[in-house]
């Protein structure tokens, strides 16, 4: 079984340029996570997806950030313009409902560089 | 909110055992999950304890103490592949039902 897909692996670019991630979750898992974790630092959750809709976006900075989840299942994240301190790991993670827990399994993660 | 608290490092010797300890407080408990996370791969999923007690699975075994809010990471027969962070991550019971993670502990075993 595949598990989830991201892209690109890596990226760099110019502060106050757009970058794009996007996000393949494992057939058949609802939910679904985009996570941001800085160096030497846990996971922080940006959003969570159940769908199409976007159930927790509470830590996600909305001034710069977006992220949209069509049809519920592929998944993109968009920051623009990035600024030096987005520079992190972005994880995309997904789960589903199994008994009394949901397990998440988390992507490669897209590494992010502002220069 | 939560707050989680782990060690930041530890040194291990291989073929020893060690303890990793995750401290929690949340305002409502739903779970606790251990990750391991190479450096520059993706968190993989270790275990999860609801229940008070210890959940064993080969050489890994997890302890949860929900009065105490308090578990850990127990590996056996350390090998130099275990060399890695390890991630506490606490669900809670809001309606969102939010997975926090800690800042992870890295191990270093050592021959």
């Amino acid at each position: 079984e595949a598990g989830v897909v991201q892209s690109p692996r890596y990226k760099i670019i110019e502060k106050k340029q757009p970058v794009a991630f996007w996000c393949n979750p494992i057939s058949g898992h609802n939910t679904l996570y985009w996570y941001r974790q800085n160096l030497g630092q846990g996971p922080e959750l940006l959003i969570r997806y159940e769908n199409e809709e976007a159930v927790d976006d509470s830590q996600l900075p909305k001034d710069r950030f977006s992220a949209e989840r069509l049809k519920g299942v592929d998944s993109t994240l968009k920051i623009q313009p990035a600024e030096l301190g987005d520079s992190a790991v972005y994880l995309c993670a997904s789960s589903t409902r199994t008994g009394l827990t949901d397990t998440i399994y988390f992507g490669e993660g897209s590494w992010l560089t502002v220069v | 909110g939560q707050n989680i608290d782990q060690p930041t490092e530890m040194t291990a010797t291989e073929g020893a055992i060690v303890q990793i300890n995750c401290t929690y407080q949340t305002s409502g408990f739903n779970g606790l999950f251990w990750y391991q996370q190479h450096a520059g791969e993706a968190p993989t999923f270790l275990s999860y304890n609801v229940l008070d007690g210890l959940e064993e699975k080969g050489r890994f075994s997890s302890f949860l103490s929900r009065s105490k809010g308090y578990s850990y990471l127990l590996l056996k027969e350390l090998q130099m592949k275990d060399s890695a962070s390890y991630l506490c991550a606490v669900r809670d019971r809001g309606g969102y039902q939010k997975v926090t993670f800690g800042t992870g502990t890295k191990l270093q075993v050592i021959p």
